[in-house]
């Protein structure tokens, strides 16, 4: 089975704090990604990566960065954490070539931004 | 850029009727169409894709229909059942091709 832990489920952090969201998969997947959910607006995508040290912008990047400095790991950082940064963050990973497999989901990390 | 969207918002069915999620999306060459399944407090899960080069696919209770000429693909899920209630999402790759971006979700209830 497939597992992409996220080290996280529920965090709190106060507005400017730089906060670390960190994703490991275990399957040797090439692409990993990062998504926000929030009600009424579905899994918007933040970033993700198809090899170690790439990076690719989603449809909202901005006030976040990642790091993939290995394979397994994935990491989304939010700089000054925001107060409308508060969200359900899923981190998701595939094998190569998008178009042939399924996204495996991690369980999410609940930020809560005061 | 690929816009994905995803119709009804909320849907409330009776056990034992069926429920038909409908998704539209821009990119007239995107070629892979998944749906997935988020329980309350879960990950979301594929519970079923279909290529570009078929019409219709079926697992059990639940098909998805493509349309290419009008850009709109559906899921079906027959005889439905309670344990079927969940959040459904539809998905189509971005323009590159290297992401998937999700619609923005389907709320199904079924009351028994």
């Amino acid at each position: 089975d497939v597992k992409v832990t996220q080290s996280s489920r529920y965090l709190v952090k106060r507005t400017g704090e730089k906060v670390f969201l960190e994703c490991v998969q275990d399957m040797d997947h090439e692409n990993m990604f990062w998504y926000r959910q929030d009600p009424g607006l579905g899994l918007r995508l933040i970033y993700f990566s198809y090899d170690v040290k790439m990076k690719e912008k989603g449809d909202i990047p901005e006030g976040y960065s990642v790091s993939r400095e290995k394979k397994e790991r994935f990491s989304l950082i939010l700089e000054s954490a925001s107060t409308n940064q508060t969200s359900m963050y899923l981190c998701a990973s595939s094998l190569q070539g998008l178009n042939t497999g399924e996204l495996f989901f991690g369980e999410g990390s609940r930020l809560t931004v005061l | 850029g690929e816009n994905v969207e995803q119709h009804p918002s909320t849907l409330s069915v009776q056990e034992g009727d069926s429920a038909v999620i409908k998704c539209t999306y821009s990119d007239s060459a995107s070629n892979y169409f998944p749906w997935y399944k988020q329980e309350l407090g879960k990950r979301p899960q594929l519970i079923i894709d279909i290529r570009s080069n078929v019409g219709e696919k079926k697992d059990q209770r639940i098909a998805v229909t493509l349309n290419k000429t009008a850009k709109h693909f559906s899921l079906h899920i027959t005889e439905t059942q309670p344990e079927d209630s969940a959040v459904y999402f539809c998905a189509a790759p971005n323009q590159a091709g290297t992401a998937l971006i999700f619609g923005k979700g389907t709320t199904l209830s079924v009351s028994s």
